[in-house]
């Protein structure tokens, strides 16, 4: 079965610092890997995406994630945080049918 | 960028009544549309799939004539909950794609049921 874990509820990081989220998949066969980012009482934004090429994604707002193959893992990261980066996050990934798994989120605070 | 739109953003009625929430795709044509509900500090929880012309598949769980949807065209989607409950108070999101994109969120409808 296809599923998704995000093994961090909350992740907290000074500003300034790198970040970094984390998730793992399961999925038959080669697996599109999405972040997505929600703000509170909105949507999901869509971070980056994970097709296939190059396993460093760079995505929106200068966030980044590294496909690991062997691992099984799509851990999103930033070089530097900032505060407005505070937000719930989520990874997901989609099969061949077309279908989307999402983890369970994890709670970026930037503190100051 | 390809955008979705949500309307209400926020609905607050009476126990009893329907409540309709509109998703548009506003620059494409989506193929697929699903509708979520989300929980306070959970995951998205997936209530249905609506393929365009079809009738919608939904999830285990998720009763389907309470949450009534309707994929009448390529760029509309509505989800009618129908006799609300206290207990249906929630955060309803939907979603939309076509073939090749990423999924496209909606700002998500936060309906409160007195």
């Amino acid at each position: 079965a296809q599923s998704v874990a995000q093994p961090e509820d909350q992740v907290n990081v000074a500003e300034g610092n790198p970040l970094t989220v984390k998730c793992t998949y399961s999925v038959s066969g080669n697996p599109y890997l999405f972040w997505y980012v929600q703000y509170p009482n909105r949507g999901l934004q869509f971070l980056l995406k994970y097709i296939t090429g190059d396993n460093l994604v760079k995505g929106s707002y200068g966030f980044e994630a590294e496909f690991n193959k062997s691992q099984t893992s799509f851990h999103l990261k930033k070089p530097s945080a900032l505060v407005s980066d505070s937000a719930l996050y989520f990874c997901a990934v989609r099969d061949f049918g077309n279908q989307f798994y999402f983890g369970t989120g994890t709670s970026l605070t930037v503190i100051p | 960028g390809a955008v979705v739109s949500q309307h209400p953003s926020r609905v607050i009625c009476k126990s009893g009544t329907s409540v309709k929430i509109e998703c548009r795709s506003l620059d494409f044509q989506a193929t697929t549309m699903f509708w979520y509900r989300q929980f306070p500090k959970q995951s998205l929880m997936l209530m249905a799939t609506s393929n365009e012309g079809s009738k919608a598949t939904y999830e285990q769980g998720v009763e389907k004539d309470k949450f009534l949807i309707n994929h009448a065209s390529l760029t509309l989607s509505t989800l009618t909950v129908t006799s609300a409950h206290p207990e249906d108070s929630s955060f309803y999101i939907c979603s939309a794609r076509d073939r090749n994109s990423p999924l496209h969120f909606g700002n998500g409808t936060r309906l409160t049921v007195t």
